[in-house]
């Protein structure tokens, strides 16, 4: 089946530092999304990008749609403390909703 | 608030006994899901459902089992046919049409089996 490739695993970063992260597959897709999950909670949707080529902005935070449609990365600028977490990047070919494939995740962990 | 509730938090079981998850959502969205979370893992898909009164599998849909009888409900019993239930479960909810992958999630029920 279809599979994300997201890296790096995790991060360990000073506070005010710049931040980056990515997903890979081999397949192509229509939507890809990106989630933040802090401990014990479920995920939050922090930018959802529809378009290949597709440069979006949240606060701090910058994704892309790759242009060949099997990629995204996101940027988080500036990190603060409260950026802490585990980000998900996840990918829908599109057709039924059942298609949405998460990655493993990218752990960040921020020293103030 | 609008959103999506799960209970309980925290869930322990017997080996051999069936328990049942709860998902509420006041978000008047049209699709449910459930997904399983493992550490190190990626979100599995186990159920969803786009309207009331269906549901389709997901990609490890064995030894569970949902229903659909009202929008807002989307419960999932784990049965003593799942082989490995210790874990981290996840409802979520979308709107529908040309948001599909945009979910909300609700806190998640941990869930040990002893």
């Amino acid at each position: 089946g279809q599979q994300l490739n997201q890296s790096p695993q995790s991060m360990f970063i000073q506070e005010g530092e710049d931040v980056s992260m990515n997903c890979t597959s081999s397949s192509i897709f229509n939507t890809w999304l990106w989630y933040k999950q802090e401990p014990g909670e479920g995920p939050v949707l922090l930018i959802a990008l529809y378009k290949a080529g597709e440069l979006t902005s949240n606060g701090r935070l910058t994704a892309q749609f790759g242009i060949t449609r099997k990629d995204s990365f996101l940027n988080i600028s500036a990190s603060i403390p409260s950026d802490v977490g585990i980000y998900f990047c996840a990918g829908q070919a599109g057709g039924s909703q059942g298609n949405l494939i998460f990655g493993k995740g990218t752990k960040l962990s921020v020293k103030p | 608030d609008g959103g999506i509730t799960q209970s309980p938090k925290y869930l322990f079981r017997k080996e051999g006994q069936n328990v049942t998850l709860s998902c509420e959502q006041n978000l008047n969205h049209d699709a449910m899901y459930w997904y399983r979370q493992d550490p190190g893992q990626g979100l599995r898909l186990i159920y969803y459902s786009q309207i009331v009164n269906d549901f389709q599998k997901g990609d490890i849909a064995e030894g569970y089992s949902v229903s659909r009888e009202k929008k807002e409900s989307f419960p999932l019993t784990v049965t003593s046919a799942q082989k490995n239930p210790t874990a981290f479960y996840l409802c979520a909810s979308s709107r529908g049409t040309g948001a599909w992958g945009e979910l909300f999630f609700g806190e998640g029920s941990r869930l040990t089996v002893l």
